[in-house]
Formats: structure tokens, sequence, C-alpha cells
């Protein structure tokens, strides 16, 4: 059981880059989101899915997109990286919602 | 909307002293309460939690939170520290199943 995986651990990119993170559990859980966290500022959610094909705007989804074709994967996608996404991405999934369990992070570096 | 507040950065502490994190929480409606730790390079764990119940909730490694819902506190606290403490913490609240909002975090540094 690895529970929450998260690739790649480190990325860095140039402005304007696209890429995806990817997070997978294999938990059976519902429900997963994508966080991220900045010096200072705690983590923030990004966006979050309830089940497969069901996905929602968090706090700061802006330059952002996801899909949850499975229950087990929900990708991050970057469209056109810049300068201020750089930051910790950490993605979670929980049964219900009440526990929620992170993966290792991703620390992507924009140039 | 819900808001959290964890209004020390860091704190330092000598070991086997105890330590109080505090955490303040905002709003309208009943909340599910947590509280995080985050060791260097690593995700987040689950420390312990309040849904329901009692106001006291325990974690395996000694550390406990009170929920007080007159002062919308969930303050986070163990006796005696040790250096393996050394970590930072994060409160979280959430009103329904799925958006957690955390607080900016508290940095618990422990020396001998």
């Amino acid at each position: 059981n690895a529970g929450v995986t998260q690739t790649p651990k480190f990325q860095v990119l140039k402005t304007g880059q696209s890429m995806t993170l990817q997070c997978a559990q294999d938990m059976n859980h519902e429900y997963m989101s994508w966080y991220r966290q900045d010096p200072g500022m705690g983590l923030r959610l990004i966006h979050y899915s309830v089940g497969a094909g069901i996905t929602d705007q968090g706090e700061v989804p802006n330059g952002y997109n996801v899909s949850r074709s499975t229950t087990e994967d929900f990708p991050l996608r970057l469209l056109s990286a810049a300068p201020s996404q750089t930051s910790v991405y950490f993605c979670a999934s929980s049964y219900r919602g009440e526990t929620q369990y992170f993966g290792p992070g991703t620390r992507l570096l924009v140039l | 909307a819900q808001s959290v507040t964890q209004l020390d950065s860091q704190v330092p502490v000598f070991e086997e002293a105890p330590v109080e994190l505090r955490c303040n929480y905002s709003s309208s409606v009943s909340v599910y309460l947590f509280w995080y730790v985050q060791y260097p390079n690593q995700g987040l764990q689950l420390l312990l939690k309040y849904l329901s119940g009692s106001t006291l909730v325990e974690s395996i490694n000694g550390f406990e939170a009170e929920f007080n819902k007159s002062q919308t506190s969930f303050h986070l606290r163990k006796p005696s520290v040790h250096i393996s403490d050394t970590a930072e913490y994060f409160c979280a609240v959430a009103t329904g199943f799925q958006k957690l909002v955390f607080g900016t975090g508290t940095r618990l540094l422990v020396s001998p």
C-alpha cells in the first residue's frame, strides 16, 4: 500500500512551458485535492475532486487545470507556467474528507 | 467563509518543557478541526482531529487539543516536548467533507 504518490519530486520550468504534476493513490479514496504551499501562507487549495469525473475549484485555481478520469489518478496541469507558480505542490486524498492523506510533494521552480 | 489564525509563526522551547501552539478559527457554522504536522522535506501528517463528541482530543505521541466553541479556539498542547517534535504545525478547519482551510503554520523549535 503506497498511499499517495507524486511525481516528479522536483521540476524546473521556463516561463511559458507546460507540464503535468502526477498524483496517484491506491486507497480507493473518492476525495482528492491539490494544494500549494508558500512560505508564510500555509497551504491553499487549488482544485479538488469528490469522485471520478467531478472536479471543482478551490481558493487559487487560476493557471491550473485538473481532470479525474479514474478514482486513482488526479493530475494537475500547468498550461503556461509563470514565476508566481513557483511553489511546493501537495496532493491529498481522503475517504470522506475529514482525514486527508498527503503525498510527499513536488517542488516546482519557474524561471 | 472560514478562516484560521495561527498567531505564532515560530515557538522556541527547551526540551522537556511544556508548549502550547495557538489556533483560532472563524466560521458561522459548525466545523471540523484538525492539527497536521510537517517534518522537514515531508508531506503533512494528521496529528489529531475534532469532529464531534469530547472536546479534548489526544494524539498517540502525547499532544492534545481542546475545542473551545465560545472562544473559537483549538490550541495544541504538550506537557513535555522532545527534540523529535521539531516540525511545523498547521491548524485547519473544514465545514464540509473536502475544503480544508489551513492556517499559516507554527514552527516549533525544540533545543537541548
